[in-house]
């Protein structure tokens, strides 16, 4: 069974730009998450996707910042314009349903000079 | 909202020596404590998780103990090894609530051989 996996592993973007990340969910799993890692902080929860409605959307820092799930499938996590203090590692983790373990992709390191 | 504290940062032990991370939670509600193991450049993996209707789960080396009336909850690693090194991860979430995990900041662990 194939893990979750998000693309691409780094960017690298000079702030004011745009970048979308991809998460691809463990097949069959319809619940996908979104968190935020900042250098030397914790992780944190952006938002939380039940198929393609979002259940969720607590945890996302402002209007810069744009989740879709079209098809209740892979989803994208775009930021526009993107800020220095966006930087950090962006994962996405999946689970079958909401009381079962969730399980992470590697994540995507996301760097705004 | 919940906070989770976890401590300590870090933790230098010698192979064979026991190790204890240690977590507190402030959401009374939280009923799913989960821990993770993040080696270095890859993704955080689910190593062990208890429930609030339990007191203490072990799998193999490592335990996880949960006292809900002082909302804390340890792992505890026994004979580590070198492949035990790792960033641990703690966290929290209400289970039929809003299902987010709420991490700690992690911990580095370095088992010298």
């Amino acid at each position: 069974e194939a893990g979750v996996t998000q693309f691409p592993s780094h960017s690298v973007i000079e702030k004011g730009q745009t970048v979308t990340l991809r998460c691809d969910p463990i097949s069959g799993h319809d619940n996908l998450y979104w968190y935020r890692r900042v250098m030397g902080k914790e992780i944190k929860f952006l938002l939380h996707f039940v198929k393609e409605s979002k259940q969720d959307e607590s945890g996302m820092p402002n209007n810069r910042f744009l989740a879709e799930r079209t098809g209740g499938t892979y989803s994208t996590l775009k930021v526009q314009p993107a800020e220095l203090e966006d930087s950090g590692v962006y994962f996405c983790a999946s689970s079958i349903d909401p009381s079962q373990p969730q399980h992470f992709g590697d994540g995507t390191r996301l760097s705004i000079l | 909202g919940e906070n989770v504290e976890q401590h300590p940062s870090t933790l230098s032990v010698q192979e064979g020596d026991s190790a204890v991370i240690k977590c507190t939670y402030s959401d009374s509600a939280s009923n799913y404590f989960p821990w993770y193991k993040q080696e270095l450049g890859k993704r955080p993996q689910l190593i062990i998780d208890i429930r609030s209707n339990v007191g203490e789960k072990k799998d193999q080396r490592i335990a996880v103990t949960l006292n809900k009336t002082a909302k804390h909850f340890s792992l505890h690693i026994t004979e580590t090894q070198p492949e035990d090194s790792a960033v641990y991860f703690c966290a929290a979430s209400v289970q039929g609530g809003s299902e987010k995990l709420v991490f700690g900041k992690g911990m580095k662990l370095t088992v010298n051989p």
